[in-house]
């Protein structure tokens, strides 16, 4: 078990650009979870994945971004035309159904 | 909608002394709820859960937590403060039912320990 990982580290992007964010979940992990956090408050959920599909979005996440889980492993986050507002802790985690969320260590994106 | 109130925003104790952080929850049945501990540059770690059993919790490093149904709360402490708890912890609830067990975070507290 080598837990939750997340690619890259860190970002920093100019305003206008796109990125895209990489989570590898525990490896028998069905759910896969994207959160955001912002400086100065807790994690905010922004969307799930069961196996491939996803199955919620919060309002968070306007149409500027995009998630995708597609063979139900890896799941990647893109943000399209980046905006300072953007500027974020971007966390994963996975679980096998409802058991426990584990958390990997986040991509800090910074937008100039 | 479930949420959670984490009052104040920084917390600090002498080493040795206890600890107290408080949580209260919003839910219109009695969620399930969790403490999760941020150190710097780390993801989150969960430091334990109630989960409808006993409504003491026991977790790691020497915390625990007691959920009141009738006060709403779910408060997390430790009798004796040690310099590695300095952290960020988060109050979190999420649904006993239902499909997605997306959680819910307070603001979170900071805690300081001083020497």
């Amino acid at each position: 078990d080598t837990g939750v990982s997340q690619n890259p580290r860190h970002k920093i992007t100019k305003r206008g650009q796109n990125v895209t964010f990489r989570c590898d979940p525990i490896s028998e992990h069905n759910r896969l979870y994207w959160y955001r956090q912002t400086l100065g408050q807790g994690p905010e959920f922004l969307t799930y994945f069961q196996n491939e599909a996803q199955l919620e979005k919060s309002r968070l996440l306007s149409d500027r971004f995009s998630a995708e889980r597609p063979k139900g492993s890896f799941s990647t986050l893109e943000i399209q035309r980046t905006e300072q507002g953007d500027s974020a802790m971007y966390l994963c985690a996975s679980s096998f159904y409802e058991d426990e969320q584990y958390f990997g260590p986040g991509t800090r994106l910074t937008v100039t | 909608a479930q949420s959670v109130t984490q009052l104040g925003s920084h917390v600090s104790v002498s080493e040795g002394a206890l600890v107290l952080l408080r949580c209260n929850y919003s839910s219109s049945v009695p969620p399930y709820l969790f403490w999760y501990v941020q150190y710097p540059n780390q993801g989150l770690q969960l430091l334990l859960k109630y989960t409808s059993a006993a409504t003491l919790v026991k977790g790691i490093n020497g915390f625990e937590a007691e959920f009141k149904k009738s006060e709403t709360s779910f408060h997390l402490t430790k009798p004796s403060a040690h310099m590695s708890d300095a952290a960020e912890y988060f109050c979190a609830v999420s649904p006993v039912v239902g499909a997605n067990s997306k959680l819910t975070f307070g603001k979170g507290i900071t805690l300081s320990v001083r020497p």
